[in-house]
């Protein structure tokens, strides 16, 4: 079974910062997806920015770019310029592309708070 | 366009009794999932439904169960709540095509089990 793991629960940020969460995964399949998910104090989880496997640039969405290591199964998200809007919890998540039936089943991993200071 | 709904938001349960969760999906969405969120355990999956079948599902015991209605709304029913379902029940729709995988979520419903 896959297992994502976020190894820092908590980050701190000042405002217009740079800052770099940690996500590193476990498989053994060679196609997949992987997504980084925000999830506002409101609690309403909205999509970040999306990585297929089979790619090897990294994907990019404004100030938020990941960088993807493939065989060193390492997903991390780059947030530059961070705003006070930013703060919430990132949830880094994988998707099989093999999953029974094109389910699209997440795993995710246990999240990182973002702290954003003024 | 509406966005996913869920529906109660909030809710407070004695050990025992069951709960029903609704979730309304985007429109045009015919994929639903369903998710746990837990402090101690994060986000588990519990299934997931496609046109009125379940796609997959979550290592969860049978007291946990759902549907899905032509409509593709959804609803997922816990039995027998036990101190330990408290949690935030997140549901999730998308196209279901499997192509993009974005998964658009409801705010969810929070159980408190007393």
């Amino acid at each position: 079974a896959q297992t994502v793991t976020q190894s820092q629960p908590e980050m701190s940020v000042q405002e217009a910062e740079t800052v770099t969460l940690s996500c590193t995964y476990d498989t053994s399949e060679s196609d997949y997806y992987l997504f980084w998910y925000k999830q506002p104090p409101s609690r309403q989880m909205i999509l970040v920015i999306r990585q297929e496997a089979y790619k090897q640039q990294n994907a990019t969405e404004n100030r938020f770019s990941v960088n993807f290591q493939k065989a060193a199964k390492s997903f991390s998200l780059k947030i530059s310029d961070s705003q006070l809007g930013d703060a919430a919890m990132y949830f880094c998540a994988y998707r099989s592309d093999y999953d029974q039936g094109g389910s699209e089943k997440l795993v995710f991993g246990k999240g990182t708070k973002l702290t954003v200071n003024p | 366009k509406a966005g996913v709904t869920q529906t109660p938001r909030y809710l407070i349960k004695t050990r025992g009794q069951q709960v029903t969760l609704s979730c309304s999906p985007i429109s045009g969405h015919r994929s639903v999932s369903w998710y746990q969120q837990t402090p101690g355990q994060g986000l588990q999956f519990l299934f997931e439904y496609f046109s009125e079948t379940q796609r997959n599902k979550g290592n969860f015991p049978g007291r946990f169960s759902g549907r899905q209605f032509s409509n593709s709304r959804s609803e997922m029913n816990v039995s027998t709540l036990e101190l330990g379902d408290s949690a935030l029940y997140l549901c999730a729709s998308s196209f279901g095509s499997g192509n993009t995988g974005e998964l658009f979520f409801g705010e969810g419903s929070r159980l408190t089990v007393l």
